[in-house]
């Protein structure tokens, strides 16, 4: 299977909100994924990876992985508007980089 | 600055008639790929090239054609656009392997 689910949004928060991103994923082999932020009529931009082993930090950015649920999580602290777009998880796939979820479209309400 | 540049970034034009979206990279990347974006669809591959002279099908190649005679060039031909083919095109380069795609501002599309 080839696909990682996504739930599309749209998704609505206040301004200071803590915000839960998810996807689910199908193989246990994949060994890290990552998330893409994409404003507006933009292109997606790398944002973070995650190794299945566990959580990674940046800022106030956290990617999680947890291997028995097969669930990626992005979560953000204190949202700001500024973080309003859309994020697409996203695995490895062979010859052809990544395999993208169809994405969640966050906004952030000042 | 490393960028990948596509034109036109915004196109209308007419049931059957040609058209190219080029696109082009500076970071000296083996791997671009082309992708289309629809509303409840999500990002979807049309064609990649893992490096000069080397293209492949992806996931909605049909209407398609692509070429790689440069390995900074990709473009992407229509060459008789149907209205279902409107839609944001993205073009995308990285080196193999990396998980890191850089993606192209976009180009938005509409065939009447």
């Amino acid at each position: 299977q080839k696909e990682v689910e996504q739930d599309p949004g749209p998704l609505s928060v206040p301004e200071g909100a803590i915000v839960s991103l998810n996807c689910t994923y199908s193989n246990s082999a994949f060994q890290y994924f990552m998330w893409y932020r994409q404003y507006s009529r933009k292109g997606p931009e790398l944002l973070m990876y995650t190794y299945s082993s566990g959580n990674k930090e940046d800022g106030r950015f956290t990617a999680q992985v947890d291997k028995s649920s097969k669930y990626i999580s992005l979560f953000i602290r204190d949202s700001q508007p500024s973080d309003s777009a859309t994020y697409l998880c996203a695995r490895p796939s062979g010859n052809t980089p990544l395999v993208f979820g169809k994405g969640t479209r966050l906004s952030v309400i000042a | 600055e490393a960028q990948v540049t596509q034109n036109p970034r915004y196109l209308i034009t007419v049931t059957g008639k040609k058209l190219t979206v080029t696109c082009s990279q500076n970071m000296n990347h083996e791997y671009m790929s082309w992708y289309r974006q629809d509303p409840g669809l999500g990002l979807r591959q049309i064609y990649y090239s893992m490096n000069v002279e080397v293209t492949d099908k992806g996931d909605v190649p049909e209407g398609y054609k692509v070429s790689r005679k440069e390995k900074r060039n990709f473009p992407l031909i229509l060459e008789s656009p149907s209205p279902n083919q409107t839609s944001l095109y993205f073009c995308a380069s990285s080196f193999p392997r990396t998980g890191e795609l850089f993606f192209g501002e976009g180009s938005r599309l509409t065939v009447l």
